[in-house]
């Protein structure tokens, strides 16, 4: 069956340290992925997309890596903040069709100062 | 604030009863989205439209519908509503079709909440 794994349990990091995020799918072939990033009660709000064809995106503090044969995406906070604690999504678009977004459910990281 | 409208921002009623959603997308664009989020489901698509037409459909019950104005407005109409429409729904608006794969960004609305009690 198709399926979007992220990390179910909430991720607790020190302020300043690096928080590492992951997205893993299978049974789908994605030409992009997409990380959002939601606060409590709010909408998603888009971060940074990368191709099926590029490896690392980066994005002020944030990167986003693209494995396709590990079928994984790592998504990278660097100098993390208590500004940075939120819900993080990621969200695969397949080739051939409309921008019709598959999210997981999303790991919530916390910052702690 | 992503400028993207929808109202109510909370709305609470009963089992069999139906309820419209509203949602204004930003000012140009001409794609509108559906999503519902629930707890146990996450954030799920619903259907899209693009100026007026329905583009593509996600996992939307037979007991919803919607439609896009031509001002581009768009409203969801949910009827018949069981305890377990009980979620967040949000609209999402981009400038295009969609048809160019991924790279178009979504820009997302702050969502109503929907209670059925």
């Amino acid at each position: 069956s198709q399926k979007i794994e992220q990390n179910s349990e909430a991720l607790n990091i020190q302020e300043g340290k690096t928080a590492t995020l992951t997205c893993n799918y299978t049974n789908y072939s994605p030409a992009y992925l997409q990380w959002y990033r939601q606060d409590p009660g709010r909408g998603p709000v888009f971060l940074l997309l990368i191709r099926e064809n590029e490896k690392e995106k980066r994005k002020e503090r944030l990167k986003v890596t693209f494995d396709t044969t590990l079928k994984q995406s790592l998504f990278h906070i660097t100098a993390s903040q208590p500004a940075d604690s939120a819900t993080y999504l990621c969200a695969l678009v397949l080739s051939g069709g409309y921008n019709k977004l598959i999210f997981g459910a999303g790991t919530r990281l916390a910052v702690h100062p | 604030d992503s400028g993207v409208t929808q109202t109510p921002k909370h709305l609470i009623t009963a089992t069999g009863q139906r309820v419209t959603l509203r949602c204004s997308p930003r000012s140009g664009d001409l794609s509108v989205y559906w999503y519902q989020q629930s707890l146990d489901q996450g954030l799920q698509f619903l259907i899209q439209y693009y100026n007026g037409e329905e583009r593509a459909k996600g996992n939307i019950l037979e007991r919803f519908s919607a439609q896009q104005f031509p001002d581009l407005h768009s409203e969801l109409n949910l009827s018949s509503l069981e305890l377990g429409d009980s979620a967040l729904y949000f609209c999402a608006s981009s400038p295009t079709p969609g048809t160019g794969g991924g790279t178009d960004t979504q820009y997302f609305g702050p969502g109503t909440r929907l209670t059925v009690l």
